[in-house]
């Protein structure tokens, strides 16, 4: 059974950067399918941030392009994120999820407050 | 960008009605769309990919219908636990995807 979960830190300060690391159990990374980054900020919908393939290939949601990385560790069978220059608009539910034909399965989800 | 739309905003029904969730896209998307059920404080969950194939372990009271630019995700009678947002997604663009708001479905 693939289980997702992320961590990180709960709080980051306006500018800087957020940082979060999805790890993968009951499935190797390195054998394929895309990893995804989803967050969704208190009371409204969803929003997808980007995926990485298990090659490195990454895509962005055009919005977020120029502030998001998405990276990938097989050694550690972890794929991250990182988010720079962050404001109040980026807190928010982040969630690290397996895109295939739907997105499943998800992490459980992380919050992150940008505040100072 | 594809934009998806979904009606209504709030569904107010009661246990054992059938609620019809539509889903609508600004350009087709064939049969690329996903619905997800999400409560409070949880992840949402899969439950219809490709328009119409229900997820693992999903009940059959879940069925998804539609192709192209209108969709649609029917239960066939609530249960007290289906009482949540529902979220349709399109992949057509894959691997770059996009959500729909949201359809609430609240106790009447």
């Amino acid at each position: 059974q693939v289980q997702l979960q992320e961590s990180g830190p709960g709080l980051v300060k306006p500018s800087e950067t957020l940082s979060l690391t999805c790890t993968v159990s009951g499935y190797s990374i390195s054998s394929g399918y895309y990893w995804g980054w989803i967050r969704q900020p208190p009371g409204k919908g969803l929003e997808w941030i980007g995926s990485i393939y298990h090659s490195g290939t990454t895509y962005y949601n055009p919005s977020l392009k120029s502030r998001v990385s998405i990276s990938i560790d097989t050694s550690k069978n972890q794929f991250s994120l990182k988010l720079t220059s962050v404001t109040a608009a980026d807190t928010a539910v982040y969630y690290c999820a397996r895109p295939s034909t739907g997105l499943d399965p998800w992490g459980q989800g992380t919050l992150v407050t940008v505040s100072s | 960008e594809i934009v998806l739309t979904q009606s209504p905003a709030t569904l107010s029904l009661s246990p054992g009605e059938r609620a019809t969730l539509s889903c609508w896209a600004s350009q087709s998307v064939s049969t690329s769309l996903a619905w997800y059920q999400q409560k409070p404080g949880q992840a949402p969950r899969l439950l219809i990919y490709d328009a119409s194939k229900r997820g693992t372990g999903i009940p059959a009271r879940f069925s998804g219908s539609g192709s192209g630019t209108d969709f649609t995700l029917t239960i066939s009678s609530l249960e007290p636990e289906d009482f949540a947002v529902y979220y349709c997604q399109q992949r057509t663009n894959w691997p770059r995807i996009t959500f729909g708001p949201g359809t609430k479905v609240d106790v009447k």
